[in-house]
């Protein structure tokens, strides 16, 4: 059972282009997650995505920033028009449905370095 | 602001001695769990405490909660080299269950072997 992948785990982007980043949730895992960690931090919340749903975006930078996670296919991580404070680790994690529990799932991240 | 604070913020210690580490809190919450995040990776699940439980243990891992305090303190006991990593607590309010987690700073621990 592969766990959560991510991908590209490194990403280089020259300000105004635009960075996709993507994340395909463990098997059976239908909640995902996406968390940005800036250097000597700790991780803040983005967006929580069920299936083409967004669910909670209360983290997620009101412009330039969009999330998606289709019916079939991983979770996308869009940001346009990337400025150097972008510059990140942006990780990913995923949950399955139902429970009290609240046990997320990590991916390796993708590093976003804008030049 | 950040929900979690963890302190203290960078702990070095020999390996096979104990390493204490806390957590506090500012809200009401469902859950308290504490990450392992090894350099450059991801971060790993260690251990999960409810709200109405005060202490978890899990191998060499020991967790306490106090929630009257909202306070946490994750020990992990006969420290080994390969605990070297950053540590954090992350928190979840009701409802809980697929919910976003709110994390601290973290802690950054080195295990001299």
């Amino acid at each position: 059972n592969a766990g959560v992948m991510q991908n590209p785990r490194h990403l280089v982007r020259r300000r105004g282009q635009e960075a996709r980043l993507r994340c395909s949730p463990m098997k059976g895992h239908s909640h995902v997650y996406w968390y940005r960690q800036l250097p000597e931090e700790g991780l803040k919340f983005m967006v929580y995505l069920q299936k083409e749903n967004i669910i909670d975006e209360s983290g997620m930078p009101k412009e330039r920033f969009s999330a998606e996670f289709p019916k079939e296919g991983p979770s996308i991580l869009r940001i346009q028009q990337v400025v150097r404070g972008d510059s990140a680790a942006y990780f990913c994690a995923s949950s399955p449905p139902g429970g009290s529990k609240n046990i997320q799932y990590f991916g390796a991240g993708t590093r976003l370095s804008v030049l | 602001s950040q929900q979690g604070e963890e302190d203290p913020q960078a702990l070095s210690i020999q390996e096979g001695e104990n390493a204490t580490m806390n957590c506090s809190y500012k809200t009401s919450i469902n859950n308290l769990q504490w990450y392992r995040q090894n350099s450059g990776r991801g971060l790993v699940h260690l251990i999960l405490i409810r709200s109405n439980e005060r202490e978890k243990h899990s191998g060499r891992l020991r967790v306490t909660l106090d929630t009257s305090k909202k306070s946490s303190s994750l020990l992990i006991t006969a420290s080994r080299a390969a605990d070297t990593a950053s540590y954090f607590c992350a928190t979840d309010v009701p409802p809980g269950a697929n919910s976003k987690l709110t994390f601290g700073k973290g802690i950054t621990l080195s295990v001299r072997p």
